[in-house]
């Protein structure tokens, strides 16, 4: 599996404070995403990057912010939480090859509560 | 409007038995699909996968089924284990490969001794 880890694990926060999620691979990976998990929505893509610097919007971007600096970082900002941004955030990798037979790997998510 | 569906939000199997979970997709672009497993408080991780040009792709107890002309796949377990207790996803991508997929809501499948 690839090394993934994402800190803090869990977090409650107040609304309209500002929450920062961090995401670190050892893979050398160039895609990075950011996926909220809710129940019945599955997965639900928030940004993306795919190199450094490089970052473009999901399905559900608005309220969120994303910053790649180094290949092994993707940070994902809550500028003011909301009560609906209350979810298990998950962030994954990939190659970014775009070979048949790829995969993501995923991180083991943080569960933020936003009270 | 979700390009991705899991119809059924959980299933119940028997051990020893074979559990089916579905998965049907609207967007005829999608040409590459994969089964990822969760277990509670962990990431999802990859199970299986496959490509439009394949309709069956086998991987030990897991065989993946793709119909194509009904947009339509399907995940067999057999025989099903105690330990595949879990929520079960599917995922497309329109590129053939494992950037930019859309995921189904997910299947809870458990197998009950």
């Amino acid at each position: 599996d690839a090394g993934i880890t994402q800190s803090p694990r869990h977090k409650v926060t107040e609304t309209g404070t500002p929450v920062t999620l961090r995401c670190h691979q050892t893979e050398n990976h160039r895609y990075m995403y950011w996926y909220r998990q809710d129940p019945g929505h599955g997965l639900r893509l928030i940004h993306y990057s795919y190199g450094v610097k490089d970052t473009d919007k999901g399905e559900v971007s608005d309220g969120y912010s994303v910053s790649r600096s180094k290949t092994e970082d993707f940070l994902l900002t809550l500028e003011s939480a909301t009560s609906s941004q209350t979810s298990v955030y998950f962030c994954a990798s990939d190659t970014g090859q775009g070979f048949s037979g790829e995969t993501q790997y995923f991180g083991p998510g943080t569960r933020l509560l936003v009270l | 409007d979700q390009q991705v569906k899991q119809n059924s939000p959980s299933l119940s199997v028997q051990e020893g038995r074979i559990s089916i979970l579905n998965c049907d997709y609207t967007n005829s672009m999608f040409d590459y699909f994969l089964w990822y497993k969760k277990y509670p408080a962990e990431g999802p991780t990859f199970l299986i996968s496959i490509s439009s040009i394949k309709d069956k792709n086998e991987d030990g107890r897991f065989t993946v089924f793709l119909n194509k002309s009904a947009k339509h796949l399907s995940l067999h377990i057999v025989p099903s284990q105690p330990g595949d207790s879990a929520v079960y996803f599917c995922a497309a991508s329109a590129d053939g490969s494992a950037r930019q997929l859309t995921f189904g809501s997910g299947t809870q499948l458990t197998v009950l001794p």
